[in-house]
């Protein structure tokens, strides 16, 4: 069974379109993230959710909105897509928001915006 | 400000011995974490190291120094599928996650 899961794997779009990635884990996790993987490969943290509550909203544009039902999923969804927002979105999730569990990845997101 | 500095890239034999060093300056320091990143695929875990000296786990070993905000990590017997890009992330005192931009090794036959 896949731990951490996304869809979809890849997302071709046109700018100023909106879409969403969806991610679910079934760790039994308590704290779940969204990064941002540019082209020069750097990691970055987008937000946090800790049972459903948010914990990290790093400086990012308000076109981005994370959306969490319950402690198992974690959404991203974004609007006016620009061409900047292409990039590799992992989502992770953790045993809680203390900092030093090992966090776990899903596959990816390939948002490709055109 | 927080920086957390890697080799970009580094090129090795198979069989071979490499070390990838990883410095740190963050606000805080409550462990590093190594992680290994295939191309297109997600960051996997591979250690954690909290206090100083050496953890070994089969053919890779990480290392820390907390008083000169340096870790490594040695990967033994390089075999073809070790080439993949490492991440080195450290927890700061705010027990949030600083990564660093990755080392991509290539291993060679």
């Amino acid at each position: 069974d896949t731990a951490v899961s996304q869809t979809p794997k890849y997302l071709v779009t046109q700018m100023g379109n909106d879409k969403s990635i969806k991610c679910e884990q079934n760790l039994g996790h308590d704290t779940m993230y969204w990064y941002k993987q540019d082209s020069k490969k750097f990691l970055k943290i987008m937000f946090s959710y800790n049972n459903k509550e948010l914990i990290i909203n790093e400086t990012v544009p308000n076109r981005f909105s994370p959306k969490s039902p319950d402690k198992a999923h974690l959404n991203l969804h974004i609007n006016s897509l620009e061409l900047g927002d292409s990039a590799v979105y992992f989502c992770a999730s953790s045993s809680s928001s203390g900092g030093t569990d090992t966090q776990y990845f899903g596959p990816g997101t390939r948002l490709t915006v055109l | 400000g927080q920086n957390i500095d890697q080799p970009t890239e580094m090129t090795a034999t198979e069989g071979a011995i490499v070390q990838i060093n990883c410095t740190y300056q963050t606000s805080g320091f409550n462990g590093l974490f190594w992680y290994q990143q295939h191309a297109g695929e997600a960051p996997t875990f591979l250690s954690y190291n909290v206090l100083d000296g050496l953890e070994e786990k089969g053919r890779f070993s990480s290392f820390l120094s907390r008083s000169k905000g340096y870790s490594y990590l040695l990967l033994k017997e390089l075999q073809m599928k070790d080439s993949a890009s490492y991440l080195c992330a450290v927890i700061d005192s705010n027990y949030q996650l600083i990564w660093g931009a990755g080392t991509k090794l290539i291993i060679k036959p």
